[in-house]
């Protein structure tokens, strides 16, 4: 069965600061996709990044990043130049083409100090 | 971007009664929807699977006597949960599969709270 796996239940950062959350995953597929989802105090969820399996480049959008190591099985998330809007839970998340289902890890709250 | 709206927001109930959230799409046809569930400072659980014109997929545990789920259009999917108890107060997500370009991205609705007495 697959698994999502985020190790770290709060973190904190400064603004402007830089915060990598780490997430570890484990699948027998080949063919899957993984995702980090922003859900602020409005509960709304939000797609931050995705990264396609058969993808080596790491994806990118504007200040956040992914470090995706395929045979080690991890997909961190890095935000630069951290906002205080940046505060919110964020979920590590994997799906494949078979059936779209997506699974969520337990999460990260992250805290942004001013 | 894709909407997916969820009525209503928020509801309160009477232990006994039976409670219908609707799920849209306002821009787009989905085919398939996603029922979740998330208990406080908890993750997203999913429910069930929800295919237009077919009989939604329930997760292991899940009781599908309690958790109806209709899926009668390409922009609405419903679920109604029946005779519900205060352990069923919970916030319920409901997500719909689009396409954007090449891929199929699952988007979100705003959640509801469902408070039963």
């Amino acid at each position: 069965a697959q698994t999502v796996t985020q190790s770290q239940p709060e973190m904190s950062v400064q603004e402007a600061e830089t915060v990598t959350l780490s997430c570890t995953y484990d699948t027998s597929e080949s063919d899957y996709y993984l995702f980090w989802y922003k859900q602020p105090p409005s509960r709304q969820m939000i797609l931050v990044i995705r990264q396609e399996a058969y993808k080596q480049q790491n994806a990118t959008e504007n200040r956040f990043s992914v470090n995706f190591q395929k045979a080690a099985k991890s997909f961190s998330l890095k935000i630069s130049d951290s906002q205080l809007g940046d505060a919110a839970m964020y979920f590590c998340a994997y799906s494949t083409n078979r059936d779209d289902k997506i699974i969520f890890g337990k999460g990260t709250r992250l805290h942004i100090l001013p | 971007g894709a909407v997916v709206s969820q009525h209503p927001s928020w509801v309160i109930c009477k232990s006994g009664t039976s409670v219908k959230i609707e799920c849209r799409s306002l821009d787009f046809q989905a085919t398939t929807m996603f029922w979740y569930r998330q208990f406080p400072k908890q993750s997203l659980m999913l429910m069930a699977t929800s295919n237009e014109g077919s009989k939604a997929t329930y997760e292991q545990g899940v009781e599908k006597d309690k958790f109806l789920i209709n899926h009668a259009s390409l922009t609405l999917s419903t679920l109604t949960v029946t005779s519900a108890h205060p352990e069923d107060s919970s916030f319920y997500i409901c997500s719909a599969s689009g396409r954007t370009g090449n891929f199929e991205t699952q988007y979100f609705g705003p959640g509801t709270r469902l408070l039963v007495l």
